[in-house]
């Protein structure tokens, strides 16, 4: 079983959609766990941290559960400046980081 | 966020020579870096971990003789495709973070290598 697995993808939605994705992380000691996206042939940046008790920034809401080791990643209200690479990442016991396949978006006009 | 540079951003090269790509951390002390590498479409993949002062510490199936990471100071990792081929064409990328546990890291801008 891999680390850090995501939902295959890809996922094209239409503009003004609501899309989740999952991840699921198999060691139960990961200490902290970040959503980052990556566009097309550049670096991953940060989209944001994951923290237990859920949290939300805009129209991105991240939520941990930790007992069912999955973390998931909502956007509400898709703008087309949303279609990427959105990958899941989890720090492991080791302070190592951990990255998902990642999930590609397309947000069709 | 935190700022790091890599570079160069692309280098094209013969083969059997080798590469030296720089990563650098602008305005903190890297505690660790991480050296990944991103085949298309594929998800990154960790090559290597090197903390500020010792040795790396390279991921199953990594040749440390082919790939040298020197981590010499708080804000500057190298590393050295050494003899590089084509299949090491590939989009190279390290990153930078302070301190352990939950901090999240900064990347570069990425090194895209072509081994011709």
């Amino acid at each position: 079983r891999k680390e850090v697995e995501q939902d295959p993808g890809p996922f094209n939605v239409p503009e003004g959609a609501t899309v989740a994705f999952n991840c699921t992380y198999s060691n139960s000691a990961s200490q902290s766990f970040f959503w980052y996206r990556q566009d097309c042939r550049k670096e991953p940046k940060l989209l944001m941290s994951v923290y237990s008790s859920g949290n939300e920034d805009g129209r991105f809401t991240a939520q941990l559960n930790r007992a069912s080791q999955y973390i998931s990643l909502l956007i509400r209200d898709s703008k087309l400046s949303d279609s990427a690479t959105y990958l899941c990442v989890v720090n492991s016991p080791a302070s190592q980081l951990t990255f998902g396949s990642g999930t590609q978006l397309t947000v069709l006009p | 966020g935190a700022v790091v540079s890599q570079h160069p951003s692309w280098v094209i090269c013969k083969s059997g020579t080798s590469v030296k790509i720089e990563c650098r951390s602008l305005d903190f002390q890297a505690t660790t870096m991480f050296w990944y590498r991103q085949f298309p479409k594929k998800s990154l993949m960790l090559m290597a971990t090197s903390n500020e002062g010792s040795k790396a510490t390279y991921e199953q199936g990594v040749e440390k003789d082919k790939f040298l990471i020197n981590h010499a100071s708080l804000t500057l990792s190298t590393l050295t495709v050494t003899s590089a081929h084509p299949e090491d064409s590939s989009f190279y990328i390290c990153s930078a973070r302070w301190g352990q546990g939950n901090t999240e890291a900064f990347f570069g801008q990425g090194t895209r290598l072509t081994v011709v």
